[in-house]
């Protein structure tokens, strides 16, 4: 596609559940982020990849979340044993440049809401 | 380390008049970019304007202009024209070269509304 495309576009579960959500990044873009945004705050750096690597994993708040992305190109941000604190849109952005200059493109997010 | 600091949560603004809104960031790297982005109510983050630290210019996009001042270590953003479509949260974000730093790290974001 054109875009960034991240599904499900919308997540509800319950307490406890492992939740998957996917990110499909611009064709050729090398670099993949993963940001959390909560109601009324900015995006918070979760995880970013170049390539099948994680390059930097600091910004996973526990050993809850995991990510991979296995092909260099689709990735996956799992969540296991969900908390209502992790209610929140999870937005993905891909960059096809290294440097500081390259440009992120984002998604639409995923909205996970953790009954 | 990096960090980006917003201290204006929201602004009013009437319409046809220019806004500015500010941001400040203290980084480690040589080198590095800054990024103004605006969300609005949809959730979608649309790209506005880039500037390099060694750019010798302020960047310009229509009616969205950085005012670079990197002694002070700021990177306003000035919207001139303010139109009822510019009403939307408005992120400050920067990107390093150094590792840790590559990942784009944001402000906490101004909310922004226009006055008809």
């Amino acid at each position: 596609g054109a875009g960034v495309s991240q599904t499900p576009s919308n997540k509800v579960t319950e307490k406890g559940k492992y939740v998957e959500l996917r990110c499909d990044p611009i064709s050729g873009h090398t670099a993949l982020y993963w940001y959390r945004q909560s109601l009324g705050q900015g995006p918070e750096f979760l995880i970013y990849f170049q390539g099948t690597g994680a390059a930097d994993d600091s910004g996973l708040p526990n050993d809850r979340f995991f990510a991979v992305r296995p092909e260099g190109s689709v990735s996956t941000l799992k969540i296991q044993r969900t908390e209502r604190g992790d209610s929140a849109v999870y937005l993905c952005a891909s960059s096809a440049e290294e440097g500081a200059n390259g440009e992120l493109f984002f998604g639409e997010g995923s909205r996970l809401t953790v009954l | 380390a990096q960090k980006i600091t917003q201290t204006q949560p929201g602004m009013f603004v009437q319409e046809k008049e220019a806004v500015t809104l500010d941001c400040t960031y203290d980084t480690s790297d040589p080198s590095y970019g800054l990024f103004w982005y605006k969300q609005p109510s949809s959730g979608e983050m649309i790209f506005l304007i880039y500037q390099g630290s060694y750019d010798q210019q302020n960047a310009t996009e229509g009616r969205y202009s950085l005012n670079f001042q990197k002694a002070r270590k700021s990177a306003n953003l000035v919207i001139s024209a303010s139109q009822l479509g510019d009403s939307a949260m408005y992120f400050c974000a920067m990107r390093g070269t150094h590792f840790g730093n590559e990942k784009l790290t944001f402000g906490t974001g101004t909310r922004l509304t226009i006055i008809p």
